[in-house]
């Protein structure tokens, strides 16, 4: 079965800090997706990335980056000069071949960055 | 462009009661998803539509049941409340036409059973 680990239950900063939230994995499949999403205080889960298995390419987006390692079984994501807007609850998933919108979530990390 | 749409909003119920709750995707999109999130077990999928008809299921207990309509719209229901049914229930959708796709949320349900 699937499992995704969030080691950090919750993370604080100020601002202009960067910051790396931590994501382990376990999946018997070859074929997979990673996710990252943000629940700010209004209750909604907003998509940041998506990873296939079979791209390992890391990226970078304004002050966004992910660093997708197979041979760890993590998918991490950074905050570059964090902001207060950044503060939230940010979940990571994966959902297996086959699975359609069945997301296995961590148990999320709470941002909160100070003025 | 709509997003996705739950209503109520909040909804306190006693035990023994039931509750529909209700989920209007974004138009076009074809399937709709259901997951709990409560404090201690986090977010967990209950189950998924698409062209009416149940695609997945988590693993919960009968008491939980979905359905959809043929404009895509979704209710899900709760049969006989026990206090722990209490959790923001999210509804999400997406095309459903492959796999991996990144869901669009609505804001949620926020049900209170006492």
């Amino acid at each position: 079965a699937q499992k995704v680990t969030q080691a950090q239950t919750e993370i604080s900063v100020v601002e202009k800090e960067d910051v790396t939230l931590d994501c382990v994995y376990e999946t018997r499949d070859t074929t997979y997706y990673l996710f990252w999403y943000k629940q700010p205080p209004s209750g909604e889960l907003v998509f940041l990335i998506r990873r296939n298995s079979f791209d390992e390419q890391n990226e970078i987006s304004g002050r966004y980056s992910w660093n997708f390692q197979k041979s760890t079984s993590s998918f991490n994501f950074t905050i570059t000069a964090s902001q207060v807007v950044d503060s939230a609850v940010y979940f990571c998933a994966l959902s297996e071949a086959g699975g359609y919108s069945t997301l296995t979530f961590g148990k999320g990390t709470m941002l909160l960055v100070s003025p | 462009k709509a997003g996705v749409t739950q209503t109520p909003r909040y909804l306190i119920k006693t035990r023994g009661q039931q509750v529909t709750l209700s989920c209007s995707p974004i138009s076009g999109h074809r399937s709709v998803s259901w997951y709990q999130q409560t404090p201690g077990q986090g977010l967990q999928f209950l189950f998924e539509y698409f062209s009416e008809t149940q695609r997945n299921k988590g693993n919960f207990p009968g008491r939980f049941s979905g359905r959809q309509f043929s404009n895509s719209r979704s209710e899900m229901n709760v049969s006989t409340l026990e206090l722990g049914d209490s959790a923001l229930y999210l509804c999400a959708s997406s095309t459903g036409t492959g796999d991996g796709e990144k869901l669009f949320f609505g804001s949620g349900t926020q049900l209170s059973v006492l």
